[in-house]
């Protein structure tokens, strides 16, 4: 039971475009979203989150969005630069007894083209 | 920097072997994770604990894996007898408060021959 999703396991952008990465989660509970990156033979970095009581947030390049009526989150780096090549993975959190579980998704992998 | 760190960062070790992989979390932590990452599942998280007691281990395979925090500084994942299907990488996160603060080790890539 997969409840946080990333349909597309990679995807390839010119540098300088709009990088656009999905995720679709089911559980109404999460709380909080947020999306991950990841280098080789690296742990994942936090990038940016989201409130479940927000629709927007913007951190530079970097801009999430929420979409709760259609249990959906994309992440939208604009301009794409070559340092964006990685994996992200996108999470949900959920509050259980003081500490926030976060659920993955599968990952995207993310090359930005010269 | 404060940085989570992680022990052994690679291990290969042959079916039926114990494997003991350690993280150190970041001083001041106190919530402590552990998640394995495959090409199958992604990031999976296997247990986690706050204030070092154990809140939720369903993850984890009950009959040969276990997590424990003997200290504030060290948290250990055993898994007793390791199979091949347990071939994966291994990350150690630990936080405070909210989601956003989940820090990651660099990870212990596992492979069971």
């Amino acid at each position: 039971d997969q409840q946080v999703k990333q349909n597309s396991p990679s995807l390839s952008v010119q540098e300088g475009r709009i990088s656009i990465l999905n995720c679709d989660y089911t559980n109404s509970m999460f709380d909080y979203f947020l999306w991950y990156k990841k280098y080789p033979a690296e742990g994942p970095t936090f990038l940016i989150s989201i409130s479940s009581i927000k629709d927007k947030n913007e951190d530079g390049r970097f801009t999430v969005f929420l979409n709760k009526s259609a249990k959906h989150l994309s992440l939208h780096i604009v301009p794409s630069q070559p340092g964006d090549s990685a994996v992200y993975f996108c999470a949900a959190s959920v509050g259980i007894q003081g500490a926030q579980k976060l659920v993955f998704g599968q990952g995207t992998r993310l090359t930005i083209n010269p | 920097d404060a940085r989570v760190t992680q022990t052994p960062r690679h291990k290969v070790t042959e079916m039926g072997q114990e494997v003991t992989m350690r993280c150190q979390p970041i001083l001041g932590h106190n919530t402590v994770f552990w998640y394995r990452q495959t090409m199958m599942q992604g990031l999976e998280l296997l247990a986690y604990f706050r204030n070092r007691a154990p809140l939720d281990d369903s993850g984890m395979p009950k009959d040969r894996f276990s997590a424990e925090m003997p200290d504030a500084t060290l948290a250990t994942l055993k898994i007793q007898p390791s199979e091949p299907r347990d071939s994966a990488v291994y990350f150690c996160a630990s936080g405070r408060a909210g989601p956003e603060t989940q820090y990651f080790g660099p990870g212990t890539r596992l492979l069971v021959l």
